[in-house]
């Protein structure tokens, strides 16, 4: 089974500090994603990346920055935490194309997110 | 714009059979629709999905339209353990991979 892994399952940061939210996954996808959700939002992507070194902005970028330096993690750092960012926050990856197991289209699989409070 | 539109929320007997809507009109036709669901403090999981034909699994069925501008999830005999958040997704085709697109999703209330 898949298995994509949030390294911290609450937390609690101050105004100004700086958040790393860690993500590992052990099915060597390509793709990986960070989401915030928030209720009545639904899920956002915040950025999500193709493969190592590579990033792209989501929908909500502002705030955020991450970090690919190797294929099975993907990091969420919030460079000055602030309270409109207490939240949930998902890692999900996926297969960059079709393979064999899924040869009518693949799977997104997710964490079991972490729930940041900023105070 | 948001590519899935869903009710924001729905009830259904226990042991009865859910169906929860989804419009997507804007879908291409190289996107799939997807469906997850999110129980109350987890990850988002997996139920379903298809492109244009009806597909059918040990979850659920997913009934698309022939125009693919809207689909419904079938749950078909409902349990209190179904209670959840339903997500339709869009799965669109970019450079390097495929994003998903979720909607607000349906909170699905199975009534005793």
């Amino acid at each position: 089974d898949v298995k994509v892994t949030q390294s911290s399952r609450y937390l609690v940061k101050r105004t100004g500090e700086k958040v790393f939210l860690e993500c590992v996954q052990d099915m060597d996808h390509e793709n990986m994603f960070w989401y915030r959700q928030d209720p009545g939002l639904g899920l956002r992507l915040i950025y999500f990346s193709y493969d190592v070194k590579m990033k792209e902005k989501g929908d909500i970028p502002e705030g955020y920055s991450v970090s690919r330096e190797k294929k099975e993690r993907f990091s969420l750092i919030l460079e000055s935490a602030s309270t409109n960012q207490t939240s949930m926050y998902l890692c999900a990856s996926s297969l960059s194309r079709d393979r064999g197991r899924f040869p009518s289209g693949n799977t997104i699989y997710f964490g079991e997110g972490s729930w940041l409070t900023v105070v | 714009d948001a590519k899935t539109t869903q009710p924001t929320s729905m009830d259904c007997a226990e042991g009865r059979a859910a169906n929860l809507p989804c419009n997507h009109s804007t879908i291409s036709g190289n996107e799939y629709v997807y469906w997850y669901r999110q129980i109350h403090s987890q990850g988002p999981q997996y139920i379903i999905h298809g492109l244009k034909n009806n597909e059918t699994n040990e979850m659920a069925s997913l009934i698309i339209t022939e125009d693919r501008k809207s689909s419904t999830l079938i749950l078909p005999h409902a349990t209190l353990r179904d209670t959840a958040v339903y997500y339709c997704i869009v799965r669109v085709p970019v450079t390097g991979g495929n994003q998903f697109y979720f909607g607000t999703g349906t909170s699905l209330t199975v009534i005793p």
